[in-house]
């Protein structure tokens, strides 16, 4: 069966400071990964995805995502963290032979001034 | 291009009442989801839509729960009678054909009941 793992519930950081939001995975095989961002009363949106080739996958807003087999991670980061950026944050693998995702419970991001 | 659309946005309804919610895929999109997220329980998978026909519903959480998807356009999720425990958000995504994996959410509904 597929999981993830998302350490660390609630992460704050400066604005202008690096973001770094943990996902760690579980998958009998090649995993497909996912971040969503959720904004308040808003429902989710994706930022970026692995399925195959490069392991270093940019998405939106400056977001990006490294694929580590041998660490079984898929941590989110972005150099510089913007007031807009707070928000939450899901970690995602595929399951079920391709059509559904299992999300993690996610992280709520906090950007300071 | 309109995203997925979800209707109502927000429903208060009294326990033992019958409650609808109402979801319009994005348009060329052959794959639907239904989740509910609340606090305890995180996002949660109810059911899913494959070209209209209901694929995998193990996520429903009992008899109360319904859900339909008439066409391509259009698919309804349906709790009878409604408790308190069913408060949450409930979302609906749809996926492209060959793209499963790729969700679009709602703007989800806000259920309570009282």
């Amino acid at each position: 069966a597929q999981s993830v793992t998302q350490l660390g519930s609630h992460v704050s950081v400066s604005e202008g400071a690096l973001v770094l939001l943990r996902c760690n995975y579980s998958s009998s095989v090649p995993p497909y990964l996912f971040w969503y961002v959720q904004y308040p009363n808003q429902g989710l949106q994706l930022l970026l995805k692995y399925t195959t080739g490069a392991t270093l996958v940019k998405g939106i807003n400056g977001f990006e995502a490294e694929f580590k087999k041998s660490e079984t991670s898929f941590h989110l980061t972005k150099p510089s963290a913007h007031m807009s950026d707070a928000a939450e944050y899901f970690c995602a693998v595929r399951t079920g032979g391709g059509n559904k995702l299992t999300f993690g419970t996610g992280t709520q991001l906090k950007v300071e001034l | 291009d309109a995203g997925v659309i979800q209707s109502p946005r927000h429903e208060v309804t009294e326990m033992g009442q019958e409650v609808t919610l109402r979801c319009k895929p994005i348009s060329g999109h052959n794959s639907l989801f239904w989740y509910r997220q609340t606090m305890m329980r995180g996002l949660e998978l109810l059911i899913y839509f494959n070209n209209n026909v209901p694929i995998d519903d193990s996520g429903m959480p009992e008899d109360r729960f319904s859900a339909k998807m008439p066409n391509a356009s259009f698919s309804t999720l349906k709790i009878q009678p409604s408790e308190p425990r069913d408060s949450a958000v409930y979302f609906c995504a749809s996926s492209p054909q060959g793209r499963s994996y790729e969700q679009y959410f709602g703007p989800g509904t806000r259920l309570t009941v009282t």
